[in-house]
């Protein structure tokens, strides 16, 4: 079946630094990928989506590249800020069938002053 | 603000009492899903409904989940003889019906199960 791993935190940074977090899929077809994040005390908000092979998402300064190649949809940004600090999950959806969501465990990053 | 809403956001339960939470998801959405999320984990499936019928259920749903979505618009979970291991966050999603739309999540009901 399909399954998403993710890197496993937490990710300490301090404020400017680059991030990246790591994201690899098993899926057949052609599924969509997407990173949704989570701040502390909310729900889960989507934060970038790529629905093809070599689409990049992109969003408040966070991009994802879908590699098909590498089955990968690592999340980049290149200057963090504190009010980044969240849980970042990475997902797939089928694009046939009932398309529901299969998420990673989520990568928390700590970003410090 | 018209995002998808769920009640109640906290709920506090004995073991053995039954419990139901609402969803109430974005008003053009005709797919609606259920998540649960447990600590320290990503959200697994649940159940998924079209319009008003539930098309698929996943293995982690026994007999003592149940839910509905009634006219197609309001979905609730109830839970039976709750059980400690039933302590999650139960996250409601909706989205349009199209290959790459996106599913929007609401706050969630955060169960615990003493």
């Amino acid at each position: 079946g399909n399954s998403v791993t993710q890197m496993e935190g937490p990710v300490t940074l301090s404020e400017e630094a680059f991030l990246t977090i790591n994201c690899t899929y098993t899926a057949t077809g052609y599924p969509s990928l997407f990173w949704y994040v989570q701040y502390p005390g909310e729900g889960l908000q989507l934060l970038l989506k790529a629905t093809k092979a070599d689409d990049k998402g992109s969003n408040k300064g966070f991009e994802a590249t879908y590699r098909k190649e590498t089955t990968s949809f690592h999340l980049e940004k290149g200057s963090v800020q504190v009010s980044d600090s969240a849980v970042y999950f990475c997902a797939l959806s089928g694009n046939t069938g009932f398309q529901k969501l299969v998420f990673g465990t989520g990568t928390r990053l700590l970003v410090s002053p | 603000d018209t995002g998808v809403s769920q009640d109640p956001r906290h709920k506090i339960t004995k073991r053995g009492q039954n419990v139901t939470f609402r969803c109430d998801p974005i008003s053009e959405h005709n797919r609606l899903y259920w998540y649960r999320q447990t600590l320290g984990q990503g959200p697994e499936f649940l159940t998924y409904f079209q319009n008003e019928a539930q098309l698929e259920k996943s293995r982690l749903l026994s007999d003592r989940f149940s839910a509905e979505r009634p006219k197609g618009s309001f979905s609730t979970l109830e839970i039976q003889r709750t059980e400690q291991g039933d302590s999650a966050m139960y996250l409601c999603a909706s989205r349009v019906t199209g290959a790459t739309d996106t599913q929007y999540f609401g706050p969630g009901t955060r169960l615990t199960v003493l």
